[in-house]
C-alpha cells in the first residue's frame, strides 16, 4: 500500500519568513495530493491540492510543487503569520481507495 | 461546519463496555472514511467504505467494527478497547471520481474517546 513520509516534524520560523514542508510518496500510481491544515482542537481541512498532471499550484500565501519522477511534493507558505501556526498533513490518493496521510508536521510562527 | 457531523464529541467507557460512534455526511459523497488520531501516529487510516463497500481494512483489531447502511451513515462499534485505543477518531467522507481521483475529503469534527 501507499507510504507517505513527511519532514519536518516540528518547524519554527519568524513572522514573514517562508515555510516549506516536504512530504515523498511510494505508489507511482497515486494521483492527488492535497494538504491540510489543523489548528489545535478542530478538524483537518484542505488548505490547497494537487493532481499528477500539474508540476505546481498556487493560491495566495501558499503553493504546492510535484516533482512525479522523484515521487515528492512539497508546500510553500510566503509571509508567515501567526495564524499560520498548526499542523499541516500532507496526502497521497489514487481515488476512493487510500487516502494517506504523512505524519504531519508542527508549524509555529513566532511574532 | 463541513456537512460531515459525528456524535458524540466525547465518549468515556470501560474496557468492558460496548459503545458505537456514529458519522453523517450530507453532501452526497460515495466514500467514507474512519481514522484514528493519537499522539504517535496522527491521522491512521482504519477503514474506507465505497457504494457502502469495506474497500480498506489496514488490519484494524477486531474490537473495531465498521458498519456502513447507506452511503450517508457510516457507525465504528466498539467492544472490550484497551486504554491504548484511547484517542480521537475522525471520520471523513468524499466523492469517488473513479479513474480520476477523488475530491477532497471533508472531516467531522471528531469523537474524543477515552479508555479507562
Amino acid at each position: 500500500g501507499e507510504n507517505v513520509e513527511q519532514h519536518p516534524s516540528t518547524l519554527s520560523v519568524q513572522e514573514g519568513d517562508s515555510a516549506v514542508i516536504k512530504c515523498t510518496y511510494s505508489d507511482s500510481a497515486s494521483n492527488y495530493f492535497p494538504w491540510y491544515k489543523q489548528e489545535l482542537g478542530k478538524r483537518p481541512q484542505l488548505i490547497i491540492d494537487i493532481r499528477s498532471n500539474v508540476g505546481e499550484k498556487k493560491d495566495q500565501r501558499i503553493a504546492v510543487t510535484l516533482n512525479k519522477t522523484a515521487k515528492h511534493f512539497s508546500l510553500h507558505i510566503t509571509e508567515t503569520q501567526p495564524e499560520d501556526s498548526a499542523v499541516y498533513f500532507c496526502a497521497a490518493s489514487k481515488g476512493f481507495q487510500t487516502l494517506v496521510f504523512g505524519t504531519g508536521t508542527r508549524l509555529l510562527v513566532s511574532p | 461546519e463541513t456537512g460531515v457531523t459525528q456524535t458524540p464529541r466525547h465518549l468515556v467507557m470501560g474496557m468492558t463496555n460496548k459503545k458505537s460512534l456514529k458519522c453523517e455526511q450530507h453532501l452526497g459523497h460515495n466514500a467514507m472514511y474512519w481514522y484514528k488520531q493519537s499522539a504517535k501516529k496522527p491521522l491512521e487510516l482504519m477503514f474506507v467504505y465505497n457504494f457502502k463497500e469495506q474497500t480498506e481494512n489496514n488490519s484494524v483489531p477486531s474490537r473495531f467494527s465498521p458498519e456502513c447502511p447507506n452511503s450517508s451513515h457510516l457507525f465504528l462499534h466498539l467492544h472490550t478497547l484497551q486504554p491504548e485505543d484511547s484517542a480521537l477518531y475522525l471520520c471523513a467522507s468524499s466523492q469517488d471520481l473513479g479513474g480520476t481521483g477523488s475530491t477532497e475529503a471533508f472531516f467531522g469534527q471528531g469523537t474524543r474517546l477515552t479508555v479507562v
